[in-house]
């Protein structure tokens, strides 16, 4: 089984609809990440979480928000998606901040 | 924040061993240097990590200066199967409270050529 799951793989809405993304893991590792990965932009940050009660923005955390609600569940919303959040979505773990980090296996989200 | 930069894309045939150079001119005292490799539809995985002087595991080898504002990642013999985008990560070390580490640039694109 993998360490690092999201659900679901692949999500096709429509503007303004809500919608949410979900990262569960089995490393035991307290801190956990959302990027969202562009052609050509690499990753970016969006939210990090250090332990259950720690909640930070990243790199482009607008039009975004989170809930850590357990030490092994972390997951991202869209409140209002809009077209120009289609992008690749990975959850990451690590057990500390130079830690390595391990990738889920993406959401690739499409919004119409 | 300590920046980085890379070469947008290489191309290499089988066999041959690659170097990717990444620059980081503002790196701090407490800065690790991390890389990381991302195929096509996945995400990225861990490949080495080092502080100073050269760093070898079975998959790559990476030199860093004694001036540490640079780095290579040397890939031995490359096969097809290494053609993937290779990320320079910088940022605390172990224990330090800080993101700084988080924040990927645009990779360098690696293409082995049969």
């Amino acid at each position: 089984d993998a360490d690092v799951t999201q659900t679901p793989r692949n999500r096709i809405t429509k503007t303004g609809k809500r919608i949410m993304l979900e990262c569960s893991q089995t490393k035991g590792h307290d801190r956990m990440y959302w990027y969202r990965q562009d052609p050509g932009l690499g990753l970016r940050l969006i939210y990090y979480s250090f332990d259950v009660k720690d909640i930070n923005k990243g790199e482009i955390s607008d039009g975004y928000s989170v809930s850590r609600q357990a030490q092994a569940k972390f997951s991202l919303s869209l409140e209002s998606a809009i077209p120009n959040q289609t992008a690749l979505y990975f959850c990451a773990t690590s057990e500390g901040n130079q830690e390595t980090q391990y990738f889920g296996p993406g959401t690739r989200l499409l919004v119409l | 924040l300590a920046k980085t930069t890379q070469p947008i894309s290489m191309d290499s045939y089988e066999g041959q061993e690659v170097n990717i150079t990444c620059s980081h001119n503002n790196i701090a005292t407490n800065d690790y240097i991390t890389w990381y490799q991302q195929f096509p539809s996945q995400g990225p995985r861990f490949i080495i990590q080092g502080y100073k002087t050269k760093v070898t595991n079975e998959v790559a080898s990476l030199f860093i200066p004694a001036d540490r504002k640079s780095s290579t990642l040397s890939l031995p013999r490359v096969s097809l199967s290494d053609t993937a985008v290779y990320y320079c990560l910088v940022g605390e070390g172990p224990g330090q409270t800080g993101a700084n580490n988080l924040f990927f640039g645009t990779g360098t694109r690696l293409t082995v050529i049969p």
